[in-house]
């Protein structure tokens, strides 16, 4: 079926240390692949997405990377601080105009 | 201006009740969402609408009705209650044609009791 699954679903990095969360989606006609941030008790806001087009995107100390043939996109935190402590999701949009999210990870960054 | 608004912020409700949570949105996007969010903090779809059109209802129960009454607005209305319910339910709105951005409202943290 249609679906976005996220890798792992909690995680814990000392600061100053890198993290990488991982996604896998379904549909090969996915175009537009979104990470969101969503502190506690927040809404999720977007931090970076990325188009099909390319394969990476950088943002201060945030990446992600795309490939379009294994189906697959991460996000990578550089130099991590307490800040980053969130639940964090990928998406995706899948078949007809549907964003479908994944299963989230817990990053909790230790000082 | 807040782009995306929802209220109430909190409901709390007896079993067996009928309720709604409304739903308005400034962006002039032409896609809006409902999303469930379990304790669990999955977040997941429930109906999604283009410029006032149902395009996607996720094996939700029929006790969930959305309204739509134009594109700047997606009301959610749940009836006979149950505690399975409890959760909290964000509204979003996109310009998904476009596949842009999607933006969330606060949230209703919904506990039925």
């Amino acid at each position: 079926g249609e679906n976005v699954e996220q890798h792992p679903s909690t995680l814990s990095v000392q600061e100053g240390d890198s993290a990488v969360i991982k996604c896998t989606y379904s549909d090969s006609a996915s175009n537009y692949f979104p990470w969101y941030k969503q502190e506690l008790g927040k809404r999720p806001q977007l931090i970076i997405d990325i188009r099909s087009n390319v394969g990476e995107k950088k943002d201060q100390r945030i990446a992600v990377t795309l490939n379009k043939t294994a189906k697959h996109f991460s996000l990578h935190i550089t130099e991590t601080q307490p800040e980053d402590s969130a639940v964090y999701f990928c998406a995706a949009i899948l078949g007809a105009q549907k964003l479908v999210f994944g299963q989230g990870t817990r990053l909790t960054i230790n000082p | 201006d807040t782009a995306v608004s929802q209220t109430p912020k909190y409901l709390v409700t007896q079993m067996g009740n009928d309720k709604s949570i409304k739903c308005e949105q400034n962006l002039g996007h032409d896609t809006m969402y409902w999303y469930k969010q379990d304790s669990k903090k999955f977040l997941k779809i429930m109906f999604s609408y283009n410029n006032k059109e149902l395009i996607i209802n996720e094996t939700v129960p029929n006790r969930f009705s959305p309204k739509s009454p134009d594109k700047a607005h997606l009301n959610l209305h749940i009836n006979s209650l149950e505690l399975g319910d409890s959760a909290v339910y964000f509204c979003a709105s996109s310009q998904i044609s476009l596949t842009e951005e999607a933006f969330f409202g606060q949230g209703t943290r919904l506990t039925v009791v």
